[in-house]
């Protein structure tokens, strides 16, 4: 079984400050993750996705992650906000079975001037 | 490509109401699924396919029947709709690809539709 949890229901940046969002997982299984943005009534894009290629994903807007075994994190970061980030995001995990997908319950970003 | 289509994009129903949600993709993936969204709860599966005439339940099936009689489309029917039903709904479809020995996919998600049952 596969669980993910995200630390942090709403985040508040500066533009031009780090982002930093948190997901930890749990999984019976070696882990394949993903984290998805979701912008107000839109569905869900995908920004980036860990294949167990290599710890450090790069995706999309500039967001990059972290894949930490030790930790079992997966945390979501970007060096500079932008006001078009402010959005929810969602960390989720597959656990190799196709067209099962467990998510966290998502992390609002807020990008104030 | 169109991509993930679904339709309607906002619907009201009344308890005991029956209605069908449609979804449709063009990108000959073998896999459909069906989430929906409900405040501080994330998303959360209901049943998902694995290609045409196979579906299975996911975490919340109870109350939602599916069917898969094409690769295109998933539709998702409420028998009898209830107020718990309220929620948001997004289809998704996707591929199946292999790394370190396993299979897992990348999913496509629909624009979702809005449902309120009163």
């Amino acid at each position: 079984a596969q669980s993910v949890t995200q630390l942090g229901s709403h985040v508040s940046v500066s533009e031009g400050a780090l982002v930093l969002l948190r997901c930890n997982y749990s999984s019976s299984v070696p882990p394949y993750l993903f984290w998805y943005v979701q912008y107000p009534n839109q569905g869900l894009q995908l920004l980036l996705k860990y294949t167990s290629a290599a710890t450090l994903v790069k995706g999309i807007n500039g967001f990059e992650a972290e894949f930490k075994k030790s930790e079992t994190s997966f945390h979501l970061t970007k060096p500079s906000a932008h006001m078009s980030d402010a959005a929810e995001y969602f960390c989720a995990v597959s656990g190799g079975t196709a067209s099962k997908l467990t998510f966290g319950t998502g992390t609002r970003l807020q990008v104030t001037l | 490509n169109a991509g993930v289509t679904q339709t309607p994009k906002f619907q009201v129903l009344k308890t005991g109401q029956s209605m069908t949600l449609q979804c449709a993709q063009d990108m000959n993936h073998e896999y459909m699924s069906w989430y929906r969204q409900d405040p501080g709860m994330g998303l959360r599966l209901i049943h998902y396919s694995v290609g045409a005439g196979i579906t299975d339940q996911g975490e919340v099936p109870n109350g939602y029947n599916v069917s898969r009689s094409t690769t295109e489309d998933f539709p998702l029917r409420l028998l009898s709709a209830a107020p718990s039903q309220t929620s948001v709904y997004f289809c998704a479809s996707s591929y199946s690809w292999t790394s370190g020995g396993a299979s897992t996919d990348t999913q496509y998600f629909g624009p979702g539709t809005r449902l309120t049952v009163l």
